[in-house]
């Protein structure tokens, strides 16, 4: 299986901050590679997919980019509902996974 | 609007078998595949398999394999997911989730949770 690893697991931010994801795979995967974000309780909610492209109705301040191995998902300027947990997902071999999740939070 | 509805909430005891429902609408059922997700409390996302609707064929990631089986029944658009073998990890929200046109995973149900306790 491909395995995801996400990083950080966990970070502290500040509201108008710039927040910076990144999941490696560990075999390239071209870009089938989706990021959700997920709140306390709740469904997780699609974000970007094929690994740059935004969701309709998803804030412009969010953006995905890279292919093979390597993917980022950013958020230019960090809103209070930005606070939550997020995955990366990639689709291109024949058993998917997520990454581990990172979790956004307020200092 | 595309609706996945999952069953209730289930207790179960180790070692018994749990089978969740997850009925669709809104789309062609056959269309797209239909994905199992386990989330364990305070845990991340893990996917558990798929199956497609058309052919009944289906994939398990391999940490459930052997213990899950996910099935489709299009006379009435409903997914299931079968896990045998119960134990106290398994406690976990287990959620279908279908693919869109565009999005892998882009619909999901309201989450069925699963505890297993003695």
């Amino acid at each position: 299986d491909i395995q995801m690893t996400q990083s950080p697991s966990a970070m502290s931010a500040s509201v108008g901050d710039r927040v910076t994801i990144t999941c490696r795979a560990s075999q390239g995967i071209s870009n089938y590679l989706a990021w959700f974000q997920q709140k306390p309780g709740k469904v997780p909610k699609r974000l970007i997919y094929a690994a740059s492209s935004l969701q309709s109705g998803v804030p412009s301040r969010f953006s995905g980019s890279g292919s093979g191995t390597e993917f980022t998902l950013t958020i230019s300027s960090l809103q209070p509902e930005d606070f939550a947990t997020y995955y990366c997902l990639q689709h291109n071999s024949y058993s998917w996974t997520f990454g581990q999740g990172t979790k956004v939070e307020i200092k | 609007e595309v609706q996945l509805v999952q069953s209730g909430a289930e207790v179960k005891k180790p070692g018994a078998t749990v089978k969740i429902s997850c009925k669709v609408s809104g789309y062609t059922f056959t269309d797209y595949y239909m994905h199992w997700v386990q989330q364990a409390p305070g845990k991340g996302l893990e996917w558990m398999g798929l199956v497609d609707p058309e052919d009944g064929e289906t994939i398990y990631a391999e940490k459930f394999q052997g213990r899950v089986t996910i099935t489709a029944d299009t006379s009435t658009d409903t997914a299931y997911m079968e896990l045998s073998s119960l134990r106290s990890e398994d406690t976990a929200v287990y959620y279908c989730a279908a693919d869109s046109s565009s999005f892998p995973l882009g619909y999901w149900g309201q989450g069925t949770l699963v505890t297993v306790s003695s």
